[in-house]
């Protein structure tokens, strides 16, 4: 597909588990995003990939979430001994950012976690 | 550090009416302002973005937005409200040493019949 594509796009799972969630995006965008969308909190900023640079990974909001791209394409974001305020909807990002900033950013559905 | 607020988290509006979604940035370097519309269980899709061409942004939908360095702000409007413009919509910045995207907390618009 032309967009930005992630799976699962509904994930239940039991307190304490482990998820991982996964973003596929657009074909030759450098830039890869993950956002958290929970009631209350709008949309939360969790990690930024750009090219081989190292993350930013200034919005993880603990130790327990972590990511990785692999092959500067796939991303997986991993949530370790997942707590019921980790229920949300996280978007994945991309955009290709060239020379400036300013480029569009597109955004896949979102992954639906719900944690029981 | 950049940020956005967006004045007003419900909207509501009578369909044929204008529309006015509020927001005002701040930030230490010249912004790239975007507005993103969201439907109801869906993700987010372009509106329009400013990137220091134009201060007044024409986008999708017949959605207009005009920058005001004066004002720091980046208004979102429409001539005439239509029932399928129902939907939450978000301003956000980027700018600096970061190509981050900074988003409001949102305004949902409702329309009328």
């Amino acid at each position: 597909g032309a967009g930005v594509s992630q799976s699962p796009s509904n994930k239940v799972t039991e307190k304490g588990k482990d998820v991982e969630l996964r973003c596929d995006p657009i074909s030759g965008h450098t830039a890869l995003y993950w956002y958290r969308q929970s009631l209350g909190q709008g949309l939360e900023f969790l990690i930024y990939f750009q090219g081989n640079s190292a993350p930013d990974k200034s919005g993880l909001p603990s130790d327990r979430f972590s990511a990785e791209r692999t092959g500067g394409s796939v991303s997986t974001l991993t949530i370790q001994r997942t707590q019921q305020e980790d229920s949300a909807v996280y978007l994945c990002a991309s955009s290709s950012p060239g020379h400036s900033s300013g480029n569009t950013i597109y955004f896949g559905e979102g992954s639906w976690l719900t944690v029981v | 550090a950049q940020s956005v607020t967006q004045l007003g988290s419900h909207v509501s509006v009578s369909e044929g009416a204008l529309v006015l979604l509020r927001c005002n940035y701040s930030s230490s370097v010249p912004p790239y302002l975007f507005w993103y519309v969201q439907y109801p269980n869906q993700g987010l899709q372009l509106l329009l973005k400013y990137t220091s061409a134009a201060t007044l942004v024409k986008g999708i939908n017949g959605f207009e937005a005009e920058f005001k360095k004066s004002e720091t702000s980046f208004h979102l409007t429409k001539p005439s409200a239509h029932m399928s413009d129902a939907a939450e919509y978000f301003c956000a910045v980027m700018g600096g040493a970061t190509n981050k995207l900074i988003f409001g907390t949102g305004t949902l618009l409702a329309v009328q019949p």
